[in-house]
């Protein structure tokens, strides 16, 4: 595994229901990024993690969205309640370093699209 | 209100010429990145500069940092149908906060 996986690549949700996204970093990467994008737009920050920690969710709505980078395991973006402005791509990168980007610059997952129907 | 306003926002070109997208701002950035996003795919990045007049190139790609760190500038010589993409600015700016532009879509016609 070279790069950050991101599963599943597509997921179809019905209004109401639950979508969760999930993000394994590159090897030796123990920081996390959460990016929404529309179509022909560029990325929306979303919120950055650290193992067992929530660093900085100033992009996060306040409502329906939570996300969580547990000590063992993938993280996790999770949307409840799904409505039809939730149709996106979502994007997951990672970085070696603190910080959001920086010197070190992020990988990026090849994204999961959402669709709600 | 974007901090990292790029232009053109949409550039549609034939093969074999050259480009320039840009990538500006009024705040001063630490370092400045350049990522290429094709169709499907998550971005990839492209370079970053971190000293104010940088020049990168990198093949028929060169970068380029302003010298008060507020702009930087991608110029493409020759383009060809494989350099079809979104590409994004992103910077870190010195108020402790990182911004993706608002990116550029660009098309190369055989």
């Amino acid at each position: 595994n070279a790069g950050v996986m991101q599963n599943p690549r597509h997921l179809v949700r019905r209004r109401g229901q639950e979508a969760r996204l999930r993000c394994s970093p590159m090897k030796g990467h123990s920081h996390v990024y959460w990016y929404r994008q529309l179509p022909e737009e560029g990325l929306k920050f979303m919120v950055y993690l650290q193992k067992e920690n929530i660093i900085d969710e100033s992009g996060m709505p306040k409502e329906r969205f939570s996300a969580e980078f547990p000590k063992e395991g993938p993280s996790i973006l999770r949307i409840q309640q799904v409505v039809r402005g939730d149709s996106a791509a979502y994007f997951c990168a990672s970085s070696p370093g603190s910080g959001r980007g920086g010197l070190y610059g992020y990988t990026f997952g090849s994204g999961t699209r959402l669709t709600v129907v | 209100t974007q901090l990292l306003e790029q232009s053109p926002q949409f550039l549609s070109i034939q093969e074999g010429e050259n480009l320039t997208v840009y990538c500006n701002s009024s705040s001063v950035f630490s370092s400045l990145q350049w990522y290429r996003q094709e169709p499907g795919e998550g971005p990839v990045l492209l370079v970053t500069v971190v000293t104010g007049g940088e020049v990168k190139k990198l093949k028929r790609l060169t970068f380029q940092f302003g010298d008060a760190r507020k702009d930087s500038s991608l110029h493409i010589t020759a383009a060809q149908p494989g350099d079809t993409g979104l590409y994004l600015c992103a910077g870190w700016e010195t108020g402790n906060q990182f911004y993706f532009g608002t990116g550029t879509s660009l098309t190369v016609i055989p």
